[in-house]
């Protein structure tokens, strides 16, 4: 099945600091690409996909870029705010043809003013 | 739009109590629900996944009399955690998608605490 890979955390910034969180993955085939967040307490909520290579995800001022070339789809903001402190989860479908996710280990995020 | 609700947010019982979680896709028909626990600082773990009308798929390890699921309708899934006990103790999430490669929309999450 696919596998993927998202670096560790917790990644502590200050305010209106550019953020990468890396996440690269193996896969059959292109499938579509996903990033989460979930805020303390909460469920998970879809941030961004992909669901082509050299697509870009955007949403809340975060981008990713489908690589194929880097099997990576990392996940940048160029300007975080406190209100970004969150876990962030990298995940893209299990195997070809299921919609079982597979999800990275997740990154922590803190943003201090 | 792509709602999911769960409920409750939390729930707090003793040992030996079972314990129902549901899950309602608000606004949108959910083919397929799914139920992951996930352990502090860590990231989810797949449980378990229903489709409306047919008995739920199991993950490796996760037992089905345990964990009770059940899909009665294109937008509830119910998961019941059968005499539960503190080791069940965990965040219980469920999310659900409206059909192939659409994504997962989420609910809150359920925290269960066995005492």
């Amino acid at each position: 099945g696919n596998s993927v890979t998202q670096m560790e955390g917790p990644v502590t910034l200050s305010e209106e600091a550019f953020l990468t969180i890396n996440c690269t993955y193996t896969a059959t085939g292109y499938p579509s690409l996903f990033w989460y967040v979930q805020y303390p307490g909460e469920g998970l909520q879809l941030l961004l996909k992909a669901t082509k290579a050299d697509d870009k995800g955007s949403n809340k001022g975060f981008e990713a870029t489908y690589r194929k070339e880097t099997t990576s789809f990392h996940l940048e903001k160029g300007s975080v705010q406190v209100s970004d402190s969150a876990v962030y989860f990298c995940a893209l479908p299990l195997s070809y043809n299921t919609d079982k996710l597979i999800f990275g280990t997740g990154t922590r995020l803190q943003v201090f003013p | 739009g792509a709602v999911v609700s769960q409920h409750p947010s939390r729930v707090i019982c003793k040992s030996g109590t079972s314990v129902k979680i549901e899950c309602r896709s608000l606004d949108f028909q959910a083919t397929t629900m799914f139920w992951y626990r996930q352990f502090p600082k860590q990231s989810l773990m797949l449980m378990a996944t229903s489709n409306e009308g047919s008995k739920a798929t199991y993950e490796q390890g996760v037992e089905k009399d345990k964990f009770l699921i059940n899909h009665a309708s294109l937008t509830l899934s119910t998961l019941t955690v059968t005499s539960a006990h503190p080791e069940d103790s965990s965040f219980y999430i469920c999310s659900a998608t409206g059909g192939s490669n659409q994504p997962q929309h989420f609910g809150d999450g359920t925290r269960l605490s066995i005492l």
